[in-house]
């Protein structure tokens, strides 16, 4: 079985352009969370969405939106980007939806903003 | 609020020698989970081990064992038999957030991490 699919897996934009990053999650995970990795820190929670309804939400401006498909796969936007986005940005499924067991990560993508 | 320490930057261990990666961390909750992951320079997130709060007996995967004090809050990572493709960041983490039925499963907050060498 695939795992956590993540397009594109390198990217690089210009300060205040747009960008859409996707996720595809395993199989049969109705789960998907997005996290922020700036180099040298851990990854810090952005949106988690369930059933294609957003379930949570972190500390990051409005520039910052997601959504869900059907499909269960997901997109995360980032608008009027800052040299500051520059991150790897990870998505992660999970199957059940009281899964005491944390998620799986794809790959990620790395943006850099220049 | 919630809060995961990870007090080393960098460790080495010699290969086929156990390494012990310390976490310590905070919250008010009463349940709550605690989780190891390993990052390769690749990026991947890499599950290791999972710790409830309420769990009695430390967890273990196969080389993997986690010492959990839940009175000192930490939960260290033990390493046994340190393998060459060991090298790589080694992150603890701790779900936050309520677990709702058919809602909301909480997130992850994360350390800062330890690199981890595994010297031949």
């Amino acid at each position: 079985d695939a795992g956590v699919t993540q397009s594109p897996t390198h990217l690089i934009k210009t300060r205040g352009q747009q960008v859409t990053l996707r996720c595809s999650p395993i199989s049969g995970h109705k789960s998907v969370s997005w996290y922020q990795q700036v180099l040298g820190q851990g990854p810090q929670f952005i949106f988690q969405y369930y059933e294609k309804e957003e379930r949570g939400r972190g500390n990051f401006p409005d520039r910052f939106s997601a959504r869900q498909f059907p499909n269960y796969s997901s997109e995360l936007n980032v608008n009027a980007l800052l040299l500051g986005d520059s991150a790897l940005y990870l998505c992660a499924s999970s199957l059940r939806d009281t899964s005491n067991y944390g998620y799986t990560f794809g790959s990620g993508t790395r943006l850099t903003v220049v | 609020a919630q809060k995961i320490t990870q007090t080393q930057p960098g460790m080495f261990v010699q290969e086929k020698e156990a390494v012990t990666l310390d976490c310590t961390y905070d919250t008010s909750d009463q349940s709550y989970g605690l989780f190891w992951y390993k990052q390769p320079s690749s990026g991947e997130m890499i599950f290791l081990i999972y710790q409830g709060s309420y769990d009695e007996q430390n967890a273990t995967e196969g080389r993997y064992s986690l010492n959990f004090q839940k009175a000192r809050k930490s939960a260290n990572l033990v390493i046994s038999a340190s393998q060459l493709g060991d090298s790589a960041m080694y992150f603890c983490a701790m779900r936050e957030g309520r677990i709702e039925y058919g809602g909301s499963q909480g997130n992850l907050i994360f350390g800062k991490g330890t690199k981890l060498s595994v010297k031949p």
